[in-house]
């Protein structure tokens, strides 16, 4: 079975642009999770989603959204990128996302802001 | 909210000593705890968990131990090799589907 897949892996992007990151969840698994990984702040959660609608948020700006579509896949967005926003993004699949439920970590995509 | 405290934040063991890495979470609501490992250039890899009705769970060289009165768990490894060389990172979850991480500690198996 295919773990979870992460798209773009390493992605370069200027202050005040924005960008969208994608994950496909591990077959089966309908609950997407994401989080930012930075030295400073560690590993924090952003939002998770469940049949198409975000069920849980983390303490983000609004400039980061997301969103999740019929097959389960998910995209997260940027917008007007601040250098502080560099960082690895993580996504994360478990099955349905109830409580004491195992997730599933992609490999990440790594965002440099200039 | 939750918040974990994992201690320390880097380990350097000799090859065929034990490890433990100790964590500690002030939410009395979470009923979950796993343990993750994250290597160079890698998302993190699920490695043992726990769950608020079990006191101890072991998996060959890993183990992992809960106190819910005193609120802390820990990641004990025996016999490590150079290959268990990663960061660490413990992990609480209350009801809701996300997860609050400790800091991680970087373990370092000198061979």
């Amino acid at each position: 079975k295919a773990g979870v897949t992460q798209t773009p892996r390493y992605l370069i992007k200027t202050r005040g642009q924005q960008v969208t990151l994608s994950c496909s969840p591990i077959s089966g698994h309908r609950s997407v999770s994401w989080y930012q990984q930075t030295p400073g702040q560690g590993l924090q959660f952003l939002f998770e989603y469940f049949s198409e609608t975000q069920r849980n948020k983390g303490n983000f700006p609004g400039r980061f959204s997301g969103r999740q579509f019929s097959n389960s896949r998910s995209e997260m967005n940027v917008s007007t990128l601040e250098l502080g926003d560099s960082a690895l993004y993580l996504c994360a699949s478990s099955l349905v996302g109830q409580s004491k439920e195992t997730q599933y970590f992609g490999p990440g995509t790594r965002l440099l802001v200039l | 909210g939750e918040n974990v405290e994992q201690h320390p934040s880097t380990l350097s063991v000799q090859e065929g000593d034990s490890a433990v890495i100790k964590c500690t979470y002030s939410d009395s609501a979470s009923n979950y705890f796993p343990w993750y490992k994250q290597e160079l250039g890698k998302g993190p890899q699920l490695i043992i968990d726990i769950r608020s009705n079990v006191g101890e769970k072991k998996d060959q060289r890993i183990a992992v131990t809960l106190n819910k009165t005193a609120k802390h768990f820990s990641l004990h490894i025996t016999e490590t090799q150079p290959e268990d060389s990663a960061v660490y990172f413990c992990a609480a979850q209350t009801g809701a589907n996300n997860l609050f991480f400790g800091t991680g500690t970087r373990l370092t198996v000198i061979p």
